[in-house]
């Protein structure tokens, strides 16, 4: 019940195409989902979070989706950007910690 | 002001060696943890500390031994280091629960 699935673990976009990241989990206590975006050499940020009284929470260019039912939630990402190029990670409160998905490498082409 | 800081920022030493890493927070957040990243970007739970205490201890050697003198600081002491340790180690804090977590720029460790 602890695991976070993440797929994909690699995505190339041409800049200006939208980019989706989808997480699964299997465990009905999780309430908190983040999303982290990690550029190299540099520790995982957060870019945008959920909790599940809601369905969807937009940022400018970003979006998350929650699905409680199908226990799964989404990084939605329009008009990317080259800068936008890193790895994305999912994760959910499990317990006193957060558990995160594998990854996705996201690269951008200009 | 860096909200999460970790020194060194790189670390190469021999097998067998002991060595230590430092964080601090400058947040005022209540727990404190350490994540190990592998060469696949896996990012695994270590420990994490409330207050100064320990609240979860994952399968982790006893060679590792986090060590939290006050709320604003988590250090990591590894005894007789091994080739596996080798990774990259980072330290969070948060306000829990279900708070996002704001991580340090990481430890790079090369045991050789």
């Amino acid at each position: 019940g602890e695991n976070v699935e993440q797929h994909p673990s690699t995505l190339s976009v041409q800049e200006g195409d939208s980019a989706v990241i989808k997480c699964t989990y299997s465990d009905s206590a999780s309430n908190y989902f983040p999303w982290y975006k990690q550029e190299l050499g540099k520790g995982p940020q957060l870019i945008i979070d959920i909790r599940s009284n809601v369905g969807e929470k937009k940022d400018q260019r970003i979006a998350v989706t929650l699905n409680k039912t199908a226990k799964h939630f989404s990084l939605h990402i329009t008009e990317t950007q080259p800068e936008d190029s890193a790895v994305y990670f999912c994760a959910k409160q499990f317990n006193n910690d957060m558990r995160f998905g594998a990854g996705t490498r996201l690269t951008v082409k200009p | 002001d860096t909200a999460v800081s970790q020194t060194p920022k790189y670390l190469v030493t021999q097998m067998g060696n002991d060595k230590s890493i430092k964080c601090e927070q400058n947040l005022g957040h209540d727990t404190m943890y350490w994540y190990k990243q592998d060469s696949k970007k896996f990012l695994k739970i270590m420990f994490s500390y409330n207050n100064k205490e320990l609240i979860i201890n994952e399968t982790v050697p006893n060679r590792f031994s986090p060590k939290s003198p006050d709320k604003a600081h988590l250090n990591l002491h590894i005894n007789s280091l091994e080739l596996g340790d080798s990774a990259v180690y980072f330290c969070a804090s948060s306000r829990p629960p279900n708070y996002g977590y704001t991580f340090g720029s990481g430890t790079r460790l090369t045991v050789v």
